[in-house]
């Protein structure tokens, strides 16, 4: 089944830790995306990518790192510069618009990043 | 500049009753697109309709309609003889025809008791 595959789950950093958090598509999509969830403020965008080897920051991209090597893979470090990273993160992937307008995203099952 | 508002944080009803999530939004883009997406508990977004900004053709999907209104700038969704399984966090999002951006609103928790 065609799909988008985060890991881990569940993910656990101590201070001054970088953590990278992963995340896999075989839907053949050429956009990724990263969002952060936090209780009652909806999904903020981290970064996104259109492109191998191109991606662009969205809003809340300080304290956060990417890259896009391959088409399937778009995996997010968290820094030590990022003060408080405790959230949901959320995986996404579409199509690019070939003529039919911007196609809806899809989603991994997320992971939920706490500070020890 | 973009904006979607869901001014509903929580709604509860109980099962068999209709009910309707708002979703306003903001654009200066004639060519945009609309989505509603459902998060279960799992957590993971689940996709449920797109709606491209020339059609404003209402829909209805089962138990699932969606009313769209560009003189309002609205796209609301209602659920009709709601069910326990209902329950998740509704989320609207608009995105602007040759962006890869989408702008997420802040979500709807719907609560369906039994």
């Amino acid at each position: 089944d065609g799909g988008i595959t985060q890991s881990p789950k569940y993910l656990f950093r101590k201070e001054g830790q970088n953590v990278t958090l992963s995340c896999e598509q075989n839907l053949n999509h050429d956009a990724m995306y990263w969002y952060r969830q936090d209780p009652g403020q909806g999904l903020r965008l981290i970064y996104y990518s259109q492109i191998v080897n191109d991606f662009q920051k969205g809003d809340i991209a300080e304290g956060y790192s990417v890259s896009r090597e391959k088409k399937e893979s778009f995996p997010l470090t968290v820094t030590s510069a990022q003060k408080n990273p405790t959230a949901f993160y959320l995986c996404a992937s579409s199509m690019r618009d070939r003529g039919r307008g911007n196609q809806p995203q899809h989603f991994g099952d997320g992971t939920r990043l706490s500070i020890l | 500049a973009q904006k979607v508002t869901q001014a509903q944080t929580e709604i509860s009803v109980v099962e068999k009753e209709d009910v309707t999530l708002d979703c306003v939004y903001e654009t200066r883009d004639t060519t945009y697109y609309l989505f509603w997406y459902k998060q279960p508990p799992s957590g993971e977004l689940v996709f449920l309709i797109r709606r491209n900004s020339f059609d404003e053709q209402n829909e209805i999907s089962g138990r699932y309609s969606w009313n769209f209104q560009k003189s309002t700038s609205s796209f609301n969704f209602t659920i009709t003889a709601s069910q326990v399984v209902d329950s998740a966090v509704y989320f609207c999002a608009l995105s602007e025809s040759g962006t890869y951006k989408y702008i997420f609103g802040t979500g709807t928790r719907l609560k369906v008791l039994a």
